[in-house]
């Protein structure tokens, strides 16, 4: 069974600039979720995918976007990067009718200059 | 709203030591799944247990255990004989049933086990 993994591990960009983060789902998984994790604080709940269509939104802009594409893995845009973007982003798989237990991958650590 | 507080910033133990990480959560919904999850340097997160909101029975896994009080919206965590390796990040999280797979996280406590 392979487990959830992100790309990239690590990622530099400039305020403005646009950046796109991939996922793959484990194994059985349909639902994507993401997260942003500031530094010292807990993760927050970005947006979740299911079957390729967003399945609920945290409290982020619109410049956070998502995909889920027919093999289940995903990907999260954002635009315009601000300073405080500057997090871990986590990627959590689940199977719908368990949807409450999530497995995490390694995360995309950016970082915005 | 979904509140997770976990009041303890950082927790520094001896090697065999037992600490308790408390986690106390706020939630409108009668249908809920409570986590803990470990987090490592190397910034994963590692599932450790969920718990239904209607099965308040404690639960021992190794030396881990859980206390689950619906009564006192709490769900602590603790580690007997702590080891070295125990050192990481631990997030409690909360997940309703309206929430469609959306979990609400502390800030977490970070364990440092001395040897």
């Amino acid at each position: 069974e392979t487990g959830v993994t992100q790309s990239p591990t690590h990622l530099i960009k400039t305020r403005g600039q646009q950046v796109t983060l991939r996922c793959s789902s484990q194994s059985g998984h349909n639902t994507v979720s993401w997260y942003q994790q500031a530094l010292g604080q807990g993760p927050q709940f970005i947006f979740q995918y299911y079957r390729e269509e967003e399945n609920g939104r945290g409290n982020f802009p619109p410049r956070f976007s998502g995909l889920q594409f027919p093999n289940y893995s995903s990907e999260l845009n954002v635009n315009a990067l601000e300073l405080d973007d500057s997090a871990l982003y986590l990627c959590a798989s689940s199977f719908r009718a368990q949807q409450e237990t999530q497995y995490f991958g390694p995360g995309t650590r950016l970082l915005v200059l | 709203a979904q509140k997770v507080t976990q009041a303890q910033t950082e927790i520094s133990v001896v090697e065999k030591e037992d600490v308790t990480l408390d986690c106390v959560y706020e939630t409108r919904d009668t249908t809920y799944y409570l986590f803990w999850y470990k987090q490592p340097p190397s910034g994963e997160l590692v599932f450790l247990i969920r718990r239904n909101s209607f099965d308040e029975q404690n639960e021992i896994s190794g030396r881990y255990s859980w206390n689950f009080q619906k009564s006192t919206s709490s769900f602590n965590f603790t580690i007997t004989a702590s080891q070295v390796v125990d050192s990481a990040v631990y997030f409690c999280a909360l997940s309703g049933s309206t929430n469609a797979g959306k979990s609400t996280f502390g800030d977490g406590t970070t364990l440092t086990v001395k040897p």
